[in-house]
């Protein structure tokens, strides 16, 4: 059975801080990750979409990179705002239509 | 809009009554997805759409589901004589890519479904 895992399950933190959570996922059939926003009573927005081992991508003060040979990658929010607080979802594609999303990491930054 | 709209946005049903979910794509859009996304956990697959075939309904949980796109784009999520256990969020999500070029494309999701068996 494919599973993602996603720590921690909530974070807590001020405005300013910097921050990151992990998602882990099975290292063998990899096609692609993928890491959602989703704050509360919106619908998920897509942030990153990641194939190659190694990459990273960045998007203002979001980040992400990708270690497929042992199955995690890094979400990094430098700066943190209160605007950031929201669920972080990341979801591990084997290459068929099935889409395996983790449980998500829910981040809360205080101002 | 130009986004993915489901509705009702809110649904409260009695035990043992049907359902019907929809769900409008965003246009162009080949890829069409269902999630059920249960209380504190991650949105679980339940089928896809590649225009109007179903090419995978593994996630239904039972033949109580069902699901279709008869013209290849508005959805609907059917669920019959539904119990407790199907209270949710069902997601719907659509993508540009098709067949296997889908899975480095990002979803784009509606605002969900938020389902109430009483």
């Amino acid at each position: 059975i494919l599973n993602v895992e996603q720590s921690p399950q909530s974070l807590h933190v001020q405005e300013g801080d910097s921050t990151n959570f992990t998602c882990s996922f099975p290292s063998s059939n990899f096609y692609a990750l993928h890491w959602y926003r989703w704050e509360t009573a919106k619908s998920p927005e897509a942030l990153f979409v990641m194939t190659l081992n190694g990459d990273e991508k960045k998007k203002g003060r979001i980040s992400a990179t990708l270690n497929t040979k042992e199955g995690y990658s890094y979400l990094y929010i430098k700066g943190s705002q209160p605007e950031d607080s929201a669920t972080y979802l990341c979801a591990f594609n084997t290459g068929g239509f099935k889409t395996i999303f983790g449980a998500g990491t829910r981040l809360f930054v205080k101002a | 809009g130009a986004g993915v709209s489901q509705s009702p946005r809110y649904k409260v049903a009695k035990r043992g009554q049907d359902v019907a979910l929809r769900c409008d794509p965003i246009s162009g859009h080949v890829s069409l997805f269902w999630y059920q996304q249960a209380l504190g956990q991650g949105p679980e697959f339940l089928t896809y759409f590649q225009n109007e075939a179903q090419l995978d309904k593994s996630g239904l949980p039972s033949d109580r589901f069902f699901a279709e796109r008869p013209e290849g784009s508005v959805s609907t999520l059917k669920i019959q004589r539904t119990q407790q256990e199907d209270s949710a969020v069902y997601l719907c999500a659509s993508s540009h890519g098709q067949g296997l070029s889908y899975s480095n494309q990002p979803q784009h999701f509606g605002d969900g479904t938020r389902l109430s068996i009483l």
